[in-house]
């Protein structure tokens, strides 16, 4: 079965770097939320997005920005990088509609950010 | 605030040998709690949603359970690939974002 696709995989940037993770969700899921998990810690949701328009937002520093494209697929932009934001970004999805589990979201494999 | 609680934080078994899990929580509304699995460096894996105090939910060698309080997740015979963290999360009413527990690492020896 078609996963999340999160590119890329791995990520190396420089302090004040700026850095583009993308997310492509399961086919004929409309709502991708975006998450970062710190080094033996829980994730910690960024921010979402379904239809296009941001539905919910949690600690997303203002140096983050994200939207999604109308074929669904969202991007994290993220400006003047510090070393704190070494982190895994997970990308999740979920369908809407009388056929989905009620708030089950769907997680990527990840982009791994090291920020040197 | 939302909040989730997780004990252990690390749990060592032998093969064989069932145990528990604990989830505890305190949440506006609650509108679904949720076990996720998670292989080191690898997203969550999704395994159950609960909904409402007294459902009780299995797949396999797990089985979870919830009440208004917390939430536990018993492993049952457990083999060396349950070895894994498993989260837990809460998602409050009119809200889409999961709130996690820090996880309990589990290690299973044969």
């Amino acid at each position: 079965a078609a996963g999340v696709i999160q590119s890329p995989r791995h990520l190396i940037k420089e302090k004040r770097e700026t850095a583009t993770l993308k997310c492509y969700p399961i086919p004929r899921h409309d709502t991708v939320y975006w998450y970062q998990q710190g080094p033996g810690q829980d994730p910690q949701f960024l921010i979402s997005f379904y239809e296009k328009m941001q539905s919910d937002k949690g600690s997303i520093p203002d140096r983050f920005s994200a939207q999604q494209f109308s074929d669904y697929h969202s991007e994290l932009n993220m400006s003047s990088l510090e070393l704190g934001d070494s982190a895994l970004y997970f990308c999740a999805s979920s369908p809407s509609g009388s056929g989905a589990i009620l708030g089950e979201q769907f997680f990527g494999p990840g982009t791994r950010l090291t920020v040197l | 605030e939302d909040q989730v609680t997780q004990s252990p934080e690390a749990l060592r078994l032998q093969e064989g040998e069932s145990s528990s899990l604990n989830c505890s929580y305190t949440v506006s509304g609650l509108r679904g709690l949720f076990w996720y699995r998670q292989d080191p460096g690898k997203g969550p894996e999704f395994l159950f949603t609960l909904y409402s105090a007294g459902e009780e939910k299995e797949k396999e060698r797990l089985k979870a359970t919830l009440t208004k309080k917390e939430s536990f997740l018993h492993i049952t015979a457990p083999k060396p690939e349950d070895s894994a963290t498993y989260l837990c999360a809460v998602q409050a009413t009119g809200f889409q974002k999961l709130v996690f527990g820090t996880g309990t690492r589990l290690l299973v020896s044969p």
